[in-house]
């Protein structure tokens, strides 16, 4: 068990600019989730996947922001024309669908977004 | 919707000292509760947990009880220790067929020598 890894833990952007962030689940993890978290606040959910279908997009996630998991593994986070409120800690968490219910999610180290 | 509160922080305490960190939740069904922490530079990361009415989560000296009746899941802690510095965070799972989880805003807690 590797954990949950992010790429890049930093990312810092002109507003305007397009990012991309990528996150590998842990491996035997069906299931796969997308929150963000800005300063003195809890994560918010922005989207989940189980395999490679998107079942849930929250209504945070405007049409700038787009998410993949092509093949059911990694997952791409993809922001178009920054804006500075979309400064935030961006974090993926993986789960199992497999055996218990309510299965904990375990969550990557972030990436750090700041737009300037 | 569902929703979760808990305490303001930040909270400091000095080494041995009781901790309770209170949580009260809203939510349409029945979900199941959890605690989460931040340890400084680290991830989130599941403290404990509780799937229904008047379980008890622990872990690590911590407990909390799942309160239907008054929709609370306060975490305790008998004696704290220097390394239980961190963020805590009471969530819950709302009923669907996967496990999205609805965070709290989050209680920095401090433990000083």
């Amino acid at each position: 068990d590797t954990g949950v890894s992010q790429d890049p833990r930093h990312k810092i952007t002109k507003r305007g600019q397009n990012v991309t962030f990528r996150c590998d689940p842990i491996s035997e993890h069906n299931r796969l989730y997308w929150y963000r978290q800005t300063l003195g606040q809890g994560p918010e959910f922005l989207t989940y996947f189980q395999n490679e279908a998107q079942l849930e997009k929250s209504r945070l996630l405007s049409d700038r922001f787009s998410a993949e998991r092509p093949k059911g593994s990694f997952s791409t986070l993809e922001i178009q024309r920054t804006e500075q409120g979309d400064s935030a800690m961006y974090l993926c968490a993986s789960s199992s669908s497999f055996g218990q219910t309510n299965s904990p999610l375990h969550f990557g180290n972030g990436t750090r977004l700041t737009v300037t | 919707g569902d929703s979760v509160t808990q305490m303001e922080g930040p909270v400091t305490l000095s080494e041995e000292a009781f901790l309770t960190i209170n949580c009260t939740y809203t939510a349409t069904g029945y979900p199941s509760l959890f605690w989460y922490v931040q340890y400084p530079g680290e991830g989130l990361q599941l403290l404990l947990k509780a799937t229904k009415a008047d379980d008890k989560g622990s872990n690590k000296g911590f407990e909390a009880t799942y309160r239907k009746e008054t929709t609370s899941f306060h975490l305790e802690k008998g004696s704290v220790q220097v390394s239980d510095s961190a963020v805590y965070f009471c969530a819950l799972s709302v009923e669907t067929s996967y496990d999205k989880v609805i965070f709290g805003p989050g209680t920095s807690l401090s433990v000083i020598p």
